[in-house]
């Protein structure tokens, strides 16, 4: 079975400085990796995903994440946060193999970024 | 290009009643799925359509269903509603099944039973 674990319910970071949000999971195969970004009373809106190639992968918001796989991390990197980002994350994985494209999220990680 | 739409957007209804959410996937998108979001099970996934087909099913009981229609549109309706039912259901859809194509998800409708 495909799973996605994420270690803190909560990052705290001030303005200005690195965001990190870890992502492990856990999959036989190879996975296709997700990040998504979900704001209050809203939807998910996809960030970036790993899927082959580069282990650096760049998306949306100035966001980027890098899949390491002897470690089975994918962590969601900001070089300097914004108050803007204070929102709550998922990690999602996706089997590689046929007949199985469900995505598995992880429990999800609540992002504060205080002024 | 619009994204993915969902309607209602909010509704409440009662225990024992039935509910059926529509979603219209972005266009082109032939593929189909449905999640569920609560604060105590996180997102968890229902089914998934293709081509008018069920490919992938979750574990949720036959009340829960879905269809999807041959313009992609899909519906998924609840039955014999119960106070855990309620939630927020998410669709989403992409191009095609394939594993490595990008889910994008709609707004949601929020339900509420009482």
């Amino acid at each position: 079975a495909q799973s996605v674990a994420q270690p803190e319910d909560q990052v705290n970071v001030a303005e200005g400085n690195p965001l990190t949000v870890k992502c492990t999971y856990s999959v036989s195969g190879n996975p296709y990796l997700f990040w998504y970004v979900q704001y209050p009373n809203r939807g998910l809106q996809f960030l970036l995903k790993y899927i082959t190639g580069d282990n650096l992968v760049k998306g949306s918001y100035g966001f980027e994440a890098e899949f390491n796989k002897s470690q089975t991390s994918f962590h969601l990197k900001k070089p300097s946060a914004l108050v803007s980002d204070s929102a709550l994350y998922f990690c999602a994985v996706r089997h590689g193999r046929s007949n199985d494209y469900k995505l598995s999220f992880g429990a999800g990680t609540t992002v504060t970024v205080r002024a | 290009k619009a994204g993915v739409t969902q309607t209602p957007r909010y509704l409440i209804k009662t225990r024992g009643q039935q509910v059926t959410l529509s979603c219209s996937p972005i266009s082109g998108h032939r593929s189909v799925s449905w999640y569920q979001q609560t604060p105590g099970q996180g997102l968890q996934f229902l089914f998934e359509y293709f081509s008018e087909t069920q490919r992938n099913k979750g574990n949720f009981p036959g009340r829960f269903s879905g269809r999807q229609f041959s313009n992609s549109r899909s519906e998924m309706n609840v039955s014999t509603l119960e106070l855990g039912d309620s939630a927020l259901y998410l669709c989403a859809s992409s191009l095609k099944e394939s594993s490595g194509n990008t889910i994008y998800f709609g707004e949601g409708s929020w339900l509420t039973v009482v």
